[in-house]
């Protein structure tokens, strides 16, 4: 069954230090999604992606956050300057089309800033 | 803001048993609601969808249901195994929007 695959699992960074978290989504799927999920804290959106643009972000997706899609495979989320509190587990999601609502998603990288 | 609570936080039940997750929201202009697993330090699992125009949706064991009007949905769980033990999430996406709005979860532990 096709999935969502993140990569690296762990990072470690020094603060200050660009990080970029890769996924690369289910193949025949448009819209592409990042989440975060502090510990022991919710789930919260950070942005959505459609036809190369940003559809949607949180306020939490500031200017230090950027997303692209490099290729025809690859979804990234680039932090430009990490910070203590970006430390999180970061979810790459994807969804078929508008139509199909379910968002399937990757198994996280987990991000450590020292 | 669209906020979403799940009750109970965790809950323990023996092998076997029937249970039910209580998710509440509070904007019922929603277009739809997914129930998600997430066992520790892994991934979300989607269980069901269900769209704002669902009364319920049924996937083996589980059964879900929505009631819009009153921001609520139940999970029901059927004939528990040690092997649904994991965190329970409910997440709404509201009308208009792209993003997913989560709960906490509820963590249930089936004991053998």
């Amino acid at each position: 069954e096709p999935e969502v695959t993140q990569t690296p699992s762990h990072q470690v960074t020094q603060m200050g230090q660009e990080v970029i978290l890769r996924c690369v989504p289910i193949s025949n799927h448009l819209y592409f999604y990042w989440y975060r999920q502090i510990l022991g804290q919710k789930v919260e959106f950070l942005v959505s992606f459609y036809n190369n643009e940003i559809s949607e972000k949180s306020e939490i997706f500031d200017d230090q956050f950027s997303v692209e899609r490099p290729d025809g495979s690859n979804f990234t989320l680039k932090i430009r300057s990490t910070k203590l509190e970006d430390s999180a587990m970061y979810f790459c999601a994807s969804t078929l089309l508008a139509a199909e609502e379910t968002q399937y998603f990757g198994p996280g990288t987990r991000l450590l800033v020292l | 803001k669209q906020e979403v609570t799940q009750i109970p936080a965790a809950l323990s039940v023996p092998e076997g048993e029937n249970l039910v997750l209580n998710c509440s929201f509070t904007d019922s202009a929603i277009y739809n609601l997914q129930w998600f697993r997430q066992d520790p330090g892994k991934g979300l699992t989607s269980l069901l969808l269900i769209q704002s125009s669902q009364r319920e949706q049924t996937s083996g064991r589980l059964n879900a249901s929505l009631d819009k009007s009153s921001g609520r949905s139940t999970l029901y769980i059927a004939a528990s195994q040690p092997g649904d033990s994991a965190t329970y999430l409910c997440a709404v996406r509201d009308t208009g929007r792209r993003a997913l709005t989560f709960g906490s979860g509820t963590r249930l532990q089936v004991q053998p």
